[in-house]
């Protein structure tokens, strides 16, 4: 089964910074990836999809970028609602597996 | 306006079994595949099952496999979890989502609240 490994697992970072996450695949995967957002006992929301489609309502402070087992997601500029759990998913492969998620602190 | 709503989460024995249900409103069942996904306490994201349309396709994770099995009721608008021979390990909030497409792309683009499962002598 592919893996995705996420990098880092915590981050800390204040209003208005900028943050990149990464997210990388065991092998290539076109662009077959999603990004969510989730927040403590909250549902997942999703952010990014096909590695770097904003879906709609999701500011455009959120961006993607990747193909083939490198990918990144960036918030431009954080927002105090964005502090937040940020996974990775493996798009349209079984078994869609989710990255291990990154923790954005303050 | 879309929901997906989860329900049937309890405190089970090991060994002991549970049905989840998920019911949506607000779109088009029927046209979606749907799926569940699992959160245990503190943890990640784990995909669990999926189903087609037409509920004639079904996939699992190997964790749950033999054990668990997904099932919809259209005309009802809603999707089930069998959950059997559960062990501590299935202890999770279990969410269900809608499986999104366009294009080429593929996503959850609509997920439910989730509802708690815990398995616990």
């Amino acid at each position: 089964d592919i893996q995705l490994t996420q990098s880092p697992s915590f981050v800390s970072a204040s209003v208005g910074d900028r943050v990149t996450v990464t997210c990388r695949a065991s092998q290539g995967i076109s662009t077959w990836l999603a990004w969510y957002q989730q927040k403590p006992g909250k549902a997942p929301n999703l952010l990014i999809y096909g590695a770097s489609s904003l879906q709609s309502g999701v500011p455009s402070r959120f961006s993607g970028s990747g193909s083939g087992t490198d990918f990144t997601l960036t918030i431009s500029s954080l927002q105090p609602e964005d502090f937040a759990t940020y996974y990775c998913q493996l798009a349209n492969i079984f078994p869609y597996t989710f990255g291990q998620g990154t923790k954005l602190e303050i | 306006e879309v929901h997906l709503v989860e329900s049937g989460g309890d405190l089970v024995q090991p060994g002991g079994s549970l049905r989840l249900s998920c019911a949506a409103s607000g779109f088009t069942f029927n046209s979606y595949w749907m799926h569940w996904v699992r959160q245990a306490p503190g943890k990640g994201l784990v995909w669990v099952s999926r189903i087609k349309t037409d509920g004639t396709t079904t996939t699992y994770a190997d964790s749950v496999k033999g054990r668990f099995t997904i099932s919809r009721d259209n005309a009802k608008n809603t999707m089930y979890l069998r959950m059997n021979s559960l062990r501590a390990e299935d202890t999770a909030v279990y969410y269900c989502a809608r499986e999104g497409v366009a294009g080429l792309d593929w996503y959850f683009d609509l997920w439910g609240r989730g509802t708690l499962v815990t398995v616990s002598s």
